[in-house]
């Protein structure tokens, strides 16, 4: 069964160092996301990608953050200078998008970032 | 700001007990309702979509039944099991590809 991958999936970084996170979606869908959940609050989301471009972003997709469809397969999040709050499980999503039925969308495992 | 609730946060029931949790969300701007299944260390597994009023759908012990003029929506579980434990999420959307908008989630202990 196709599924969401991300790498890692567990990253230890020092607070003002850059991060990338690593997605490969399923490879015949169309829209890519990032949510992220802080320990004990809801997940919440951050950016959707579809075309080559971000579609919708939260208020919490700064400048500090970005997002990159490098290839044909990966999808990745860049974070440029960590701070302590951005320490919590990052997931990629994906979906077909188009289908007329309504499919939802495909999460990966995450990603646990760590501030230090 | 779209908000979407789960109750109870957490609930703790013995093996073949069935229960039940309610997610309620905004009626306005309705176009799916997601139930997901989260265990620890695995990615959140989709359940059901749902998008019209009085949908009602099943996965062998686990149902769900939609009420988009009220603005909610319960998932049953049947004869729990220990491998039920798990987070149940629902998340809220307004379009197709649109992002999803969860809730706090529901935990569930099945113990034997």
């Amino acid at each position: 069964e196709p599924e969401v991958t991300q790498t890692p999936s567990h990253q230890v970084t020092q607070m003002g160092q850059e991060v990338i996170l690593r997605c490969v979606p399923i490879s015949n869908h169309l829209y890519f996301y990032w949510y992220r959940q802080i320990l004990g609050q809801k997940v919440e989301f951050l950016v959707s990608f579809y075309n080559n471009e971000i579609s919708e972003k939260s208020e919490i997709f700064d400048d500090q953050f970005s997002v990159e469809r490098p290839d044909g397969s990966n999808f990745t999040l860049k974070i440029r200078s960590t701070k302590l709050e951005d320490s919590a499980m990052y997931f990629c999503a994906s979906s077909v998008g188009l289908s007329p039925g309504v499919e939802g969308a495909f999460f990966g495992q995450g990603t646990r970032l760590t501030v230090v | 700001i779209l908000n979407v609730e789960q109750s109870p946060q957490s609930l703790h029931v013995q093996e073949g007990d069935s229960t039940n949790f309610t997610c309620s969300f905004p009626s306005s701007n309705f176009y799916a309702l997601h139930w997901y299944r989260w265990e620890t260390a695995k990615s959140p597994e989709a359940l059901f979509v749902m998008t019209l009023n009085g949908d009602e759908k099943k996965k062998g012990r686990i149902s769900a039944t939609l009420n988009t003029k009220e603005g909610y929506s319960y998932l049953y579980i049947k004869g729990s099991q220990p491998e039920d434990s798990a987070t149940y999420l629902c998340a809220f959307s307004t379009g197709t590809a649109s992002k999803l908008t969860f809730g706090t989630g529901t935990r569930l202990q099945v113990t034997l």
